[in-house]
């Protein structure tokens, strides 16, 4: 079956400090890539997605590259502010059925 | 603007009755709707594929006759978790895909519920 792994947190860092969590996945075929995050109290938003090989996702300076070759969609940021501070979770499609399978979140914090 | 609506935000019930939850699409038609549930400072986990006209599919584990799934309309699925206890408290969220094939998934607020 389908499966995403990614780094454990919590990931404290402070401001302007560069960010990266690991994600890999398992999965038959060819699936589409995700990153959700959710702040605090609320619900899940979609952060930036790759649906295919070598497709770069970014977004709010967020970014995150489809590498088939090593089954891993690591996100990316150059620069933390305190506001980026939430959970991040990596998941997966599997496009014939069109659930989400999610990895177990990482917590991030930046301190001021 | 949200583009799924769940409702309600939240809820607090007591042993032994049951709740319901909404979960619409908005501005799309959802012939398939997601329901997970997320337990504190955990993943999110597929319990049920909600198809309109059709009933549910469940994944391993998730006992159906607890958690009632109706798809309603071509906008609207419910969740009723039955006879609630305790250990139900979690927070279960909706998820809609737009579009026929289409990669993009649209989540709910997410309700949580506690049961007392």
């Amino acid at each position: 079956g389908n499966s995403v792994t990614q780094m454990e947190g919590p990931v404290t860092l402070s401001e302007e400090a560069f960010l990266t969590i690991n994600c890999t996945y398992t999965a038959t075929g060819y699936p589409s890539l995700f990153w959700y995050v959710q702040y605090p109290g609320e619900g899940l938003q979609l952060l930036l997605k790759a649906t295919k090989a070598d497709d770069k996702g970014s977004n709010k300076g967020f970014e995150a590259t489809y590498r088939k070759e090593t089954t891993s969609f690591h996100l990316e940021k150059g620069s933390v502010q305190v506001s980026d501070s939430a959970v991040y979770f990596c998941a997966l499609m599997d496009t014939g059925r069109r659930a989400l399978t999610f990895g177990s979140g990482t917590r991030l914090q930046v301190q001021p | 603007g949200a583009v799924v609506s769940q409702h309600p935000s939240w809820v607090i019930c007591k042993s032994g009755t049951s709740v319901k939850i909404e979960c619409r699409s908005l501005d799309f038609q959802a012939t398939t709707m997601f329901w997970y549930r997320q337990f504190p400072k955990q993943s999110l986990m597929l319990m049920a594929t909600s198809n309109e006209g059709s009933k549910a599919t469940y994944e391993q584990g998730v006992e159906k006759d607890k958690f009632l799934i109706n798809h309603a309309s071509l906008t609207l699925s419910t969740l009723t978790v039955t006879s609630a206890h305790p250990e139900d408290s979690s927070f279960y969220i909706c998820s809609a895909p737009r579009g026929r094939g289409g990669t993009e998934a649209f989540f709910g607020q997410g309700t949580r519920l506690t049961v007392v």
